[in-house]
């Protein structure tokens, strides 16, 4: 089946150790996001990639970066994981234009000591 | 004034019950909106999509879009405890970018 894959489901990070999150698709979707989530709260968009684009939100602190090497792969880095990034992780795409219905992955619940 | 607004709950409701779900905005501009089911430590899925005003209906599932009122609403009947996970509404404006502006969610539980 076509989806969206986050690795690992579950991080446990020091705080200031850095960590990466991965997410991979087979859907081809050009689209890929990457969503912070907080307890009772809504996704947060962090970044999305437009195919190579990438497109950063204005309020995502300095210490979140990403990279997507090919269409399948995105990463999250988090360079120094504070204990206000502890969250999930949502990784999500979708193909252009089509109303914009997002495909999201299990997310990756990070935890930071 | 947030551009979203959805009453995060809870609601709790017995089995068979009818249920209903809001959220309000307060940009013309969406177009499209969306309800996404999320189960506990799960990521969300799509359940419901709208275009225009009025309702749609799926199964027990029916999205009803009030732009008028700039207001949306999923209605569930015969509520079954499957059904119990967080609500979230999200909408989109056309020809925008590809972003979507997420609700809260509304946490549901449904009692046998």
């Amino acid at each position: 089946d076509a989806m969206v894959i986050q690795n690992p489901r579950y991080q446990v990070t020091q705080f200031g150790k850095p960590v990466t999150l991965s997410c991979s698709q087979t859907l081809n979707h050009n689209v890929m996001y990457w969503y912070q989530q907080k307890s009772s709260q809504a996704p947060k968009l962090l970044f999305h990639y437009y195919d190579k684009d990438f497109n950063n939100e204005a309020d995502t602190p300095d210490n979140f970066q990403s990279r997507r090497p090919n269409t399948s792969f995105c990463f999250l880095d988090i360079r120094s994981p504070g204990l206000g990034d502890a969250a999930m992780y949502l990784c999500a795409t979708s193909r252009e234009g089509y109303y914009n219905e997002q495909f999201f992955g299990p997310g990756t619940r990070l935890t930071v000591l | 004034q947030k551009e979203v607004e959805q009453d995060p709950g809870p609601l709790s409701v017995p089995e068979g019950a009818i249920v209903s779900l809001n959220c309000t905005y307060s940009n013309s501009a969406f177009q499209y909106f969306m309800w996404y089911r999320q189960y506990s430590r799960k990521g969300p899925e799509l359940l419901m999509y709208t275009y225009s005003s009025g309702n749609k209906e799926d199964g027990r599932f029916t999205a009803q879009v009030d732009k008028s009122s700039k207001y949306i609403s999923l209605f569930i009947r015969d509520s079954q405890p499957s059904d119990s996970a967080t609500y979230l509404c999200a909408l989109h404006t056309q020809g925008g970018s590809e972003k979507l502006v997420f609700g809260k969610g509304t946490k549901l539980t449904v009692n046998p």
